[in-house]
């Protein structure tokens, strides 16, 4: 049970460049997120799905985009690569439920030249 | 808007001494609340959590945390440190929980430094 998994680990991009960023999980769980994790301002929630077909922005969506075609994948997409998106990028997922914790991937470190 | 603030950035404990993460929360309507643990290179790990019920809630770790309503606040506790658990703390506060957790808002974080 390999649990939230991102690919890749780091990613070196010029500006205006393109690149998705993947995230799946294998536990079934409907609710799957995006945050970014920028020094001294803790996580941002970029964009969320809380089920395959269905998406959502979140705070600061901008930039970015996603899609969930199945349960297990939720990518995030660069379209134009900008300096401002260098960052520690997050995806989470969680069953559904109120008393049910978030799973966290290891995180992709992003740098925009 | 929902909002949490972590006045600490930097915290220094003796290994052994007692440990507190201060959490103050803004949200017009009940809050849900988390405690969450980053150690270097890795994801968050929830420590415990409070939706309702008992104000003391018992977490991962020898963690606890206090919800009080009149202060805004959700201090994390633990009587006694160890030296792993330097790491960088997070408090989040939550929209309803029958949406999930996907819009949680999150502090900027207390870093936890032990010394020996």
């Amino acid at each position: 049970n390999a649990g939230v998994t991102q690919t890749p680990k780091f990613q070196v991009l010029k500006t205006g460049q393109s690149m998705t960023l993947q995230c799946a999980q294998d536990m079934n769980h409907e609710y799957m997120s995006w945050y970014r994790q920028d020094p001294g301002m803790g996580l941002r929630l970029i964009h969320y799905s809380v089920g395959a077909g269905i998406t959502d922005q979140g705070e600061v969506p901008n930039g970015y985009n996603v899609s969930r075609s199945t349960t297990e994948d939720f990518p995030l997409r660069l379209l134009s690569a900008a300096p401002s998106q260098t960052s520690v990028y997050f995806c989470a997922s969680e069953l559904q439920g109120c008393n049910q914790p978030q799973h966290f991937g290891d995180g992709t470190r992003l740098s925009i030249l | 808007a929902q909002s949490v603030t972590q006045p600490d950035i930097h915290i220094t404990v003796s290994e052994g001494a007692s440990l507190e993460l201060r959490c103050n929360y803004s949200y017009g309507a009940t809050p849900y609340l988390f405690w969450y643990v980053q150690s270097p290179g890795q994801g968050l790990q929830l420590l415990l959590k409070y939706f309702s019920g008992d104000t003391l809630v018992q977490g991962i770790k020898g963690f606890e945390a206090e919800f009080k309503r009149s202060q805004s606040s959700f201090n994390l506790r633990k009587p006694s440190v160890h030296w792993s658990d330097a790491a960088e703390y997070f408090c989040a506060v939550g929209a309803s929980p029958n949406f999930g957790n996907e819009k949680l808002t999150f502090g900027t974080g207390t870093r936890l430094t032990i010394i020996p």
